[in-house]
C-alpha cells in the first residue's frame, strides 16, 4: 500500500548527540515537509523540499538539518546545536508545493533528550 | 494572537451525541484542512474544502468564507471517534504549505 513511514518510532538522545529521523514515501509526491508538534501547539513547519536536490527552510529550522537526494526520502537530522529537541516529529507529503491538495503523514516519530 | 483558533480546546461527550468543533481563521485563505490525529500519533487528512460544505459517513465539514469559519460535525459519536481535531489553513499568497490550530482534544465516552 502507498504511504509514508517514519522511522524510529522512539528515540532517545544524550546531549550533545545528533540524530537522523528517516522518512520515506513511496506515492510518487514531490513535495515533502518535516514539522515539529509540542504539547498544546499547532504543528510547526521545519523544512520542506519541492522537488530533488532542493529543500528550503520552515519557521523553525535553526538547529536541523536535511537532504533531498531521492524522490522518496527526506531525511531529518536534529543536530547538537537544537536547543529544545524533546519533541513529536511529523513527515509529510503532498503532489506538489503549489498544490493546495491533500496532505498525507507518517505515524511520527517521538524524540527524548536524556 | 495566532492566525488559526480553535475551540474548544478540549470536549468530552456521551456515545451518540452530536459534536461540533470549531475554527475560525484571521486572514484569507485559498483552502482548509481537517486533520484526525490518533493517540498513537499518526494523522490522517479527513476533508479540503475551499467553499459551501462536505459529507463523509459521520462527519460533516462547513466552511463560510465571509465569516472566515469552519465547522466540523460528527454525527451519532462513538468512542472510537476520540481523537484530537486539527484545522489547518493554506493562506493566500503565502509561501507556507499549511497554517496549523493547535487541536481539539475530543473524548467520546461508552
Amino acid at each position: 500500500d502507498g504511504g509514508i513511514t517514519q522511522s524510529p518510532k522512539y528515540l532517545f538522545r544524550k546531549e550533545g548527540q545528533n540524530v537522523t529521523l528517516s522518512c520515506e514515501q513511496n506515492l510518487n509526491h514531490d513535495a515533502m515537509y518535516w514539522y515539529r508538534q509540542d504539547p498544546g501547539q499547532g504543528l510547526r513547519l521545519i523544512y520542506y523540499s519541492q522537488i530533488v536536490n532542493d529543500f528550503q527552510k520552515g519557521d523553525i529550522a535553526e538547529g536541523y538539518s536535511v537532504s533531498r537526494e531521492k524522490k522518496e526520502s527526506f531525511p531529518l537530522t536534529v543536530t547538537s546545536a537544537q536547543k529544545n529537541p524533546t519533541a513529536f516529529y511529523l513527515c509529510a507529503s503532498s503532489i506538489s508545493r503549489g498544490n493546495t491538495g491533500e496532505l498525507f503523514f507518517g505515524e511520527g516519530s517521538r524524540l527524548t533528550v536524556l | 494572537k495566532n492566525e488559526v483558533e480553535q475551540s474548544p480546546q478540549n470536549l468530552t461527550a456521551q456515545e451518540g451525541e452530536f459534536i461540533t468543533i470549531n475554527c475560525s481563521y484571521s486572514v484569507g485563505i485559498s483552502a482548509l484542512h481537517w486533520l484526525q490525529q490518533h493517540p498513537g500519533g499518526g494523522i490522517v487528512s479527513l476533508f479540503m474544502l475551499s467553499s459551501g460544505k462536505k459529507k463523509h459517513g459521520r462527519l460533516i465539514a462547513t466552511i463560510n468564507i465571509q465569516e472566515k469559519h469552519s465547522s466540523l460535525h460528527i454525527t451519532a459519536s462513538h468512542p472510537r471517534d476520540s481523537a484530537v481535531y486539527i484545522c489547518a489553513v493554506k493562506l493566500s499568497g503565502s509561501a507556507r504549505q499549511l497554517t496549523f490550530g493547535s487541536g481539539t482534544q475530543l473524548t467520546v465516552l461508552p
